[in-house]
């Protein structure tokens, strides 16, 4: 049973560029978190998504940033227009269906450099 | 007032000791906690939940949560090298969204 996978595991991008990050969930599992930590810092929580709905994005930035996650594929993290402060470590973690508050298992992550 | 606080540490232990590693969090309605375990350079790893007051064991694991205290602990018995790490907790309101506290990093001295 694969776990959370996420891809590329290393990008970088000039100012200015955008970029993707993508997140497929564990096979069973509904739910997705995008987290951000930057270097020696905890993770914030930036949006928890279901499938074709964006639930909680209370952590995401009010511009640059989106996220989805559609019927068909990977959830996706843009973001557009990147600066040097959005070099950091992007966390995905997905959760089964059903309970809200259950255990999140995490994707190894994307880490992001700008240049 | 941060939602989760964790010692600040770093934390250091001898081979063999117990680690006591402690967590508050602000927000009654919470319902779920979680212990995470992160290795540098490497994603968090889940390692115990916990959403009844009192103890949970698992192995060399033990949680423990009081929650008229808003506390959450984890206790390492019989601590190894490999254990050290930085040690997240996170507390769930059953709304989606974890919240993280900001770790404690674990030392395990041989």
């Amino acid at each position: 049973n694969a776990g959370v996978m996420q891809n590329p595991r290393h990008l970088v991008r000039r100012r200015g560029q955008e970029a993707r990050l993508r997140c497929s969930p564990m096979k069973g599992h509904s739910h997705v978190y995008w987290y951000r930590q930057l270097p020696e810092e905890g993770l914030k929580f930036m949006v928890y998504l279901q499938k074709e709905n964006i639930i909680d994005e209370s952590g995401m930035p009010k511009e640059r940033f989106s996220a989805e996650f559609p019927k068909e594929g990977p959830s996706i993290l843009r973001i557009q227009q990147v600066v040097r402060g959005d070099s950091a470590a992007y966390f995905c973690a997905s959760s089964p269906p059903g309970r809200q508050g259950y255990e999140q298992y995490f994707g190894p992550g994307t880490r992001l450099t700008v240049t | 007032q941060k939602e989760v606080e964790q010692n600040s540490g770093p934390l250091s232990v001898p081979e063999g000791a117990i680690a006591s590693l402690n967590c508050t969090y602000s927000d009654r309605g919470s319902q779920s906690f979680f212990w995470y375990r992160q290795y540098s350079g490497k994603s968090p790893e889940l390692i115990m939940s916990i959403y009844s007051n009192g103890d949970k064991e698992d192995g060399r694991f033990t949680a423990q949560l009081n929650k008229a205290s808003q506390y959450v602990s984890l206790l390492i018995r019989d601590s190894q090298p490999s254990d050290s790490a930085t040690y997240l907790c996170a507390v769930n309101t059953n709304a989606g969204k974890s919240t993280f506290g900001d770790g404690t990093t674990l030392t395990v001295k041989p």
